[in-house]
């Protein structure tokens, strides 16, 4: 199946600094990226919807200058966590849509990234 | 609001066991229900799914019945293995003229001990 890459899958960062998420589709190429975070014990949760060379459409609650979103290839989305706070530490996963994503089959997730921030 | 709400984990299990794992739904319509796992260092991957009451998904020895009188969706395995240890998301869609957006469930961690 279609393989979408995320990395680092783990990172700790002092608190104020900007850390960066990439989310690469290896094998096709993704017309739409979702970023998801979890915090412990809950769910997750949809943060944003980018399509390739537009503007991301963030959810509710979201802080779109905190969240930094750039999706601009077909293959490559990323995302930065702008001067980190420990309350932002979190699990953060992407996943890739082909031809739009409008059904599911057609999502691909990346193996999620840790952040810590301290 | 639509939400999904699945048993807390961790589970242990020893091989060969039946497995279950609740999930129950909240959703203004009528809602596609699914199943990912995501197994150790992968991203989620769909293990089944059922667009409609009284579907059953099966995929891998995995069943879940999509059950609207009682809104839930459980995973049931008759014999689990090793390799069935992941993390399992229940997450249900919502179509909305096009406005579809995962939720997901809490993920329940399972392990399957030799």
């Amino acid at each position: 199946g279609a393989v979408v890459s995320q990395h680092p899958s783990w990172v700790i960062c002092k608190s104020g600094t900007s850390v960066k998420i990439e989310c690469r589709s290896l094998d096709f190429q993704a017309t739409t990226m979702f970023w998801y975070r979890q915090f412990p014990k809950q769910s997750l949760m949809l943060m944003a919807t980018s399509n390739e060379g537009s503007k991301a459409t963030y959810e509710q609650g979201v802080e779109k200058d905190k969240f930094l979103i750039n999706h601009a290839s077909l293959t490559l989305s990323t995302l930065t966590v702008t001067s980190a706070h420990p309350e932002d530490s979190s699990f953060y996963i992407c996943s890739a849509g082909w031809q739009g994503g409008s059904t599911n089959e057609k999502l691909f997730f990346g193996s999620g990234t840790q952040l810590s921030v301290l | 609001g639509n939400s999904v709400t699945q048993m807390e984990g961790p589970v242990t299990l020893s091989e060969e066991a039946f497995l279950t794992i609740n999930c129950t739904y909240t959703a203004t319509g009528y809602p596609s229900l699914f199943w990912y796992v995501q197994y150790p260092g992968e991203g989620l991957q769909l293990l089944l799914k059922a667009t409609k009451a009284d579907d059953k998904g099966s995929n891998k020895g995995f069943e879940a019945t999509y059950r609207k009188e009682t809104t839930s969706f459980h995973l049931e395995k008759g014999s689990v293995q090793v390799s069935d240890s992941a993390v399992y998301f229940c997450a249900l869609i919502l179509t909305n003229f096009g406005n579809e957006k995962l939720t997901f469930g809490t993920g329940t961690r399972l392990t399957i001990i030799p």
